[in-house]
């Protein structure tokens, strides 16, 4: 059975401070990781990952893959309050199903 | 302005009622899917369209019907809806095959549903 899995499921810290969030899968087929953030609403993109190796930035955020552990790691760091939010992992395989880890729920407090 | 929109944002009704909750979108995508999310168990694939008239089923596909009849639509249809398909359910569309860098996914506003 296809799964996701994502670690910690809860995680609070404090303004300034880096974090790393964990998602490894077992996904036959796998084609793609992708990683979201949800806020009170829909999931927004942040990252598409499909080859090993390959760090993906976006401003303070950071994505890595891992094709042969089988894992991915987010990276923040200099969190801000605005980075509250659940983030969210999902494992595309090569016929288009989209299988979705439980998420991390991230608190950045002042 | 790049949008997917779902009808009716909220919604209850009643056990074994019909209904049909709509999705539409305005970027010429391919692909469409519909997940339902859960308190602890996160969002879960329920159907997804590669074309016009082409579906799969995904991890949770029982009790639920879709349709796509046009490019732009994929609506979500519930014969008799239960209790257990109260959830908050998301629409969402990307273009093309997941081979294409950057692929992004655009996510509708949800539409909660709670049956009665």
């Amino acid at each position: 059975e296809d799964k996701v899995v994502q670690s910690p499921l809860s995680l609070v810290v404090h303004e300034g401070d880096t974090v790393t969030l964990n998602c490894s899968y077992e996904v036959t087929n796998f084609r793609s990781l992708l990683w979201y953030k949800q806020e009170k609403k829909a999931p927004t993109f942040l990252f598409m990952l499909t080859s090993s190796g390959i760090e993906k930035k976006s401003g303070r955020l950071s994505s890595i893959l891992d094709k042969k552990e089988l894992f991915s790691i987010l990276n923040i760091t200099a969190t801000q309050t605005g980075d509250s939010a659940v983030y969210l992992c999902a494992a595309k395989t090569s016929y288009d199903k989209v299988i979705f880890g439980p998420g991390t729920s991230l608190s950045v407090i002042p | 302005e790049a949008q997917v929109t779902q009808n009716p944002r909220y919604l209850i009704t009643v056990t074994g009622k019909k209904l049909t909750v709509t999705c539409s979108q305005n970027m010429n995508h391919e692909y469409m899917s519909w997940y339902r999310q859960d308190p602890g168990l996160g969002l879960r694939q329920i159907y997804y369209s590669m074309n016009v008239e082409v579906t799969d089923k995904g991890d949770v596909p029982e009790g639920y019907k879709v349709s796509r009849k046009e490019k732009r639509n994929f609506p979500l249809i519930l014969e008799s809806p239960s209790p257990n398909q109260t959830s908050l359910y998301f629409c969402a569309t990307h273009r093309g095959r997941v081979l294409v860098s950057n692929n992004e996914q655009f996510f509708g506003p949800g539409t909660r549903l709670t049956v009665l």
